[in-house]
């Protein structure tokens, strides 16, 4: 099945740092990648989607200066949350959908980033 | 608004008994309906999904769904639970809408021995 990689899986930060997370799709091409953010024991909260070639469309109450998206590629979209605070640690995934399926076609997720910001 | 609920925070069952962890959902239109898992500090797993044609629909590790149009319901079901099949699981709607994934707040499956 379709694989989605992210990297790196858990990391640690300093308040005030930036971090960035990879999401790749490793053997199809996504034309729109998801970002979400979960919190532990909660669902799946959708921040942004991003679309390649051009900007992410972000949800309501989320900062786009604060979460920068880039969708450079058919493959790789990344993730960097500027100037981390302790209120910005938890677990981001993204998931990707192949380019060449329909839109009924489910998301493919990846293993997740456990972000924790000291 | 779009919403999604299941209505158990935790379902235990024991080994071998038959499970299900319901899910019902308000969405405009007819939405396509998935069910994923999530393992522990891990990515979400395809289960299945329901698009058009039979109300059961068969997935992945020997779970199946029933959708019902009438009470807008996607309940998972397995007949004979496994230990290894306690994880949280997410039943999300796609809005036609905005091609979006709309999530319910999950459901702990525990299994015990």
């Amino acid at each position: 099945g379709a694989v989605v990689s992210q990297h790196p899986s858990w990391v640690i930060c300093k308040s005030g740092t930036s971090v960035k997370i990879e999401c790749r799709s490793l053997d199809f091409q996504a034309t729109t990648m998801f970002w979400y953010r979960q919190f532990p024991k909660q669902s799946l909260m959708l921040m942004a989607t991003s679309n390649e070639g051009s900007k992410a469309t972000y949800e309501q109450g989320v900062e786009k200066d604060k979460f920068l998206i880039n969708h450079a590629s058919l493959t790789l979209s990344t993730l960097t949350v500027t100037s981390a605070h302790p209120e910005d640690s938890s677990f981001y995934i993204c998931s990707a959908r192949d380019r060449l399926v329909l839109p009924s076609s489910e998301q493919y997720f990846g293993p997740g980033t456990r972000l924790t910001v000291t | 608004a779009q919403s999604v609920a299941q209505p158990e925070d935790q379902v235990n069952v024991a080994e071998g008994n038959p499970l299900t962890v319901k899910c019902t959902y308000s969405v405009s239109g007819n939405p396509y309906l998935f069910w994923y898992v999530q393992y522990p500090n891990r990515g979400l797993q395809f289960l299945l999904k329901y698009i058009t044609g039979d109300n059961l629909v068969k997935g992945s590790y020997g779970f199946e769904a029933e959708f019902n149009k009438s009470q807008t319901s996607f309940h998972l079901k397995k007949p004979s639970a496994l230990v290894s099949d306690s994880a949280l699981y997410f039943c999300a709607p796609l809005s036609g809408n905005t091609g979006k994934l709309i999530f319910g707040q999950g459901t702990t499956l525990q299994v015990k021995p």
